[in-house]
Order: structure tokens, then C-alpha cells, then sequence
């Protein structure tokens, strides 16, 4: 079967940083995906990973382990707004995303 | 319109009840996808379209239909609302090319009673 597995939920203080892991076993693989999901409303894309190493975007980056089916969401300099679900999502063989049930990160002051 | 758009945002259903879910995109995406979010779950795939004229069955099908009459419109219907289908549902969209994100509508959030 297909799985993705998160941390249910992971706690962090503001100005520092976090790192949320992500393990995958899919039929085939095309590219990794990660969402941002506030309380409420819907996901809005990340960043993507098709090729191993790390994607630097602003404050966010992500980093892809094809051979480990591993990626991790790793987040700088923590901000209040930053408080969300992070979900992982694989394309699998088919085309189609599968979904992680989401790491819920808390920021606290 | 600008980008994809469900409705209604928020509806209270009897059980047994038929009831269609709207979704609309004017990004001329070829993909459109409809999933349903409950607590501690994942995303699950209910039904999708790759193109205008298809339709496929995801994981979750079972009580739901669609069609994809065209490019735009992709609409969910429950035929009989029974209360396991009380759930958050999001439809979203993609070119489906390789490394395209998925476009999420804001949701519907369904209580069947």
C-alpha cells in the first residue's frame, strides 16, 4: 500500500527554527510536494522536490532523499503567522497525490 | 472569477437527502480533483477528471458521482447523504504537468443530519 507519514503535531517559539520530517512509500515517484494549510481554510502550495537535495525558498526550504524516501519542510526564523498544518503529498506512478494527514505546528511566544 | 471557486461554502444536510457540490476554475487547468478532509486523515481522492469528458474514482468513491461536462466545471454529487459524509470537501485543479502544484478551492464544509 501507499503511505506517507508526518508527526501528528510539533511545537516551536518564534524567531527560531523547525524541521518537519516526512517519510513515503508509493508506487513510483513524481515529485514531492508541500502545503501550507491555516485552520479553516484551504492548502496553498509550498515548494516542490523531483531531484534529491535541499530547495531554498525565502524563509522555507525542503529537502528530497529519493533513495530514503525522506523530505523534510525546514522553516527559519519563525514567525506567528507560521502557526498551520504542513502537509506532505507524493505523485505517485499514476500521477495522482497522495497525502500525509498533516503536521499541525504550533508557535508559541 | 479568479482561480477556483466552490459552493456552497457551508451546508446542512437530512440525511438521505441529494445534494451537489460546485466547482468552477478559469485557469483552464485539464486536471480537477475532489477530496474530502476529515480530522486525522489525510487528503483522500473521492473522484477526479484528467481531462474534459473523463472521470476516474479515487480512494473514497463510494456515495459520490461526477461529471466534466467541460473544462471548467466540476461538479460532486452525493446521491443520499447518510452522515458518514460529514466532512470538509476541497476541490482543486492542476495542469498536471510534472512539477504543477494543485489550485484548492476555499472548501465546503458538509454536516449531514
Amino acid at each position: 500500500g501507499q503511505n506517507i507519514d508526518q508527526p501528528t503535531e510539533m511545537t516551536a517559539t518564534e524567531g527560531a527554527i523547525v524541521q518537519i520530517n516526512c517519510t513515503y512509500q508509493t508506487s513510483g515517484f513524481n515529485g514531492l510536494f508541500w502545503y501550507q494549510q491555516h485552520a479553516g481554510e484551504a492548502p496553498t502550495f509550498l515548494s516542490y522536490n523531483v531531484l534529491d537535495g535541499l530547495e531554498e525558498k525565502g524563509r522555507f526550504s525542503s529537502f528530497l532523499s529519493r533513495s530514503k524516501g525522506y523530505s523534510y519542510l525546514l522553516l527559519k526564523e519563525l514567525q506567528m503567522k507560521d502557526s498551520a498544518s504542513y502537509l506532505c503529498a507524493v505523485r505517485d506512478s499514476n500521477y495522482q497525490l497522495i497525502w500525509g494527514a498533516g503536521t499541525k505546528l504550533i508557535i508559541k511566544p | 472569477i479568479a482561480g477556483i471557486t466552490q459552493a456552497p461554502t457551508s451546508q446542512i444536510l437530512a440525511a438521505g437527502r441529494r445534494m451537489t457540490l460546485r466547482c468552477t476554475q478559469d485557469m483552464r487547468h485539464n486536471a480537477m480533483y475532489w477530496y474530502r478532509q476529515d480530522l486525522g486523515l489525510g487528503l483522500r481522492l473521492i473522484h477526479y477528471s484528467n481531462t474534459a469528458g473523463t472521470t476516474g474514482k479515487g480512494e473514497v468513491p463510494d456515495g459520490y458521482s461526477v461529471s466534466r461536462a467541460n473544462t471548467d466545471d466540476f461538479p460532486l454529487t452525493l446521491a443520499s447523504a447518510v452522515p458518514s459524509q460529514t466532512s470538509v470537501y476541497f476541490c482543486a485543479s492542476s495542469d498536471q504537468a510534472e512539477n504543477t502544484e494543485a489550485f484548492f478551492g476555499q472548501g465546503t464544509r458538509l454536516t449531514v443530519v
